[in-house]
């Protein structure tokens, strides 16, 4: 099992441009989340899908932020414009909804500068 | 009020010691804890589940108090290697899991 997988490992971007994070979960899982980790506010939920469809995305920032899963092996968190204070480690988790605990991928390293 | 509520810490064990972290969380409906760890500039990875009864994993024991919303982690033993940032987790029974700031130990030689 190759666990949950994310690219790129780190992004540094400018201000004003497109981002592109990107999921493969476990095969199999079929809930997806997206998690947003800082030093200030730990650990932030962002969006989370089920059977592909998105089912809470209150943890979006703001409308620059957007998350697409079109099937089951893949999603993308994309953020269009970028900002400095999106500067974050961005991680993707599945699980079997279940109820039961996540499985993390190594997370994206953003840096906007 | 936040969901979960943990220690930041630091602790700053000697190598042997016992050492024990709390955390609270607000929704009594809650339906399933956890306690993950996580290594400076890693993922955070599951160390184990708690249960209503308490449960052990070697040098590792965890207990649950559902009329406090109380969860505890109790490490035996103290290893170097055991050195990382403790997160509390707490499944709101929507599988949407409620993580906690998380609790830093650091294990002296």
């Amino acid at each position: 099992d190759a666990g949950v997988i994310q690219s790129p490992r780190h992004e540094v971007t400018e201000m004003g441009q497109e981002v592109t994070l990107r999921c493969k979960p476990i095969s199999g899982h079929n809930s997806l989340f997206w998690y947003r980790q800082t030093m200030m506010r730990g650990l932030e939920l962002l969006i989370y899908f089920n059977n592909n469809v998105p089912i809470d995305d209150s943890g979006m920032p703001e409308d620059r932020f957007s998350a697409k899963m079109p099937n089951a092996s893949f999603s993308t968190l994309k953020i269009q414009p970028s900002e400095p204070r999106d500067s974050a480690v961005y991680f993707c988790a599945s699980n079997v909804d279940r109820g039961g605990g996540y499985t993390f991928g190594s997370g994206t390293r953003l840096t906007v500068v | 009020r936040k969901e979960v509520e943990q220690d930041p810490g630091p602790f700053n064990v000697p190598e042997g010691a016992t050492v024990a972290f709390n955390c609270t969380y607000s929704n009594s409906a809650s339906q399933s804890f956890f306690w993950y760890r996580q290594d400076c500039r890693k993922e955070p990875k599951l160390l184990m589940s708690v249960y209503s009864s308490g449960n052990e994993d070697g040098r590792f024991t965890a207990q649950l108090n559902r009329a406090s919303q109380y969860i505890s982690l109790l490490i035996r033993d103290s290893k170097l290697s055991d050195s990382a940032t403790y997160l509390c987790v707490v499944n709101s029974g929507a599988n949407n899991l409620f993580f906690g700031t998380g609790t830093r130990l650091t294990v002296i030689p």
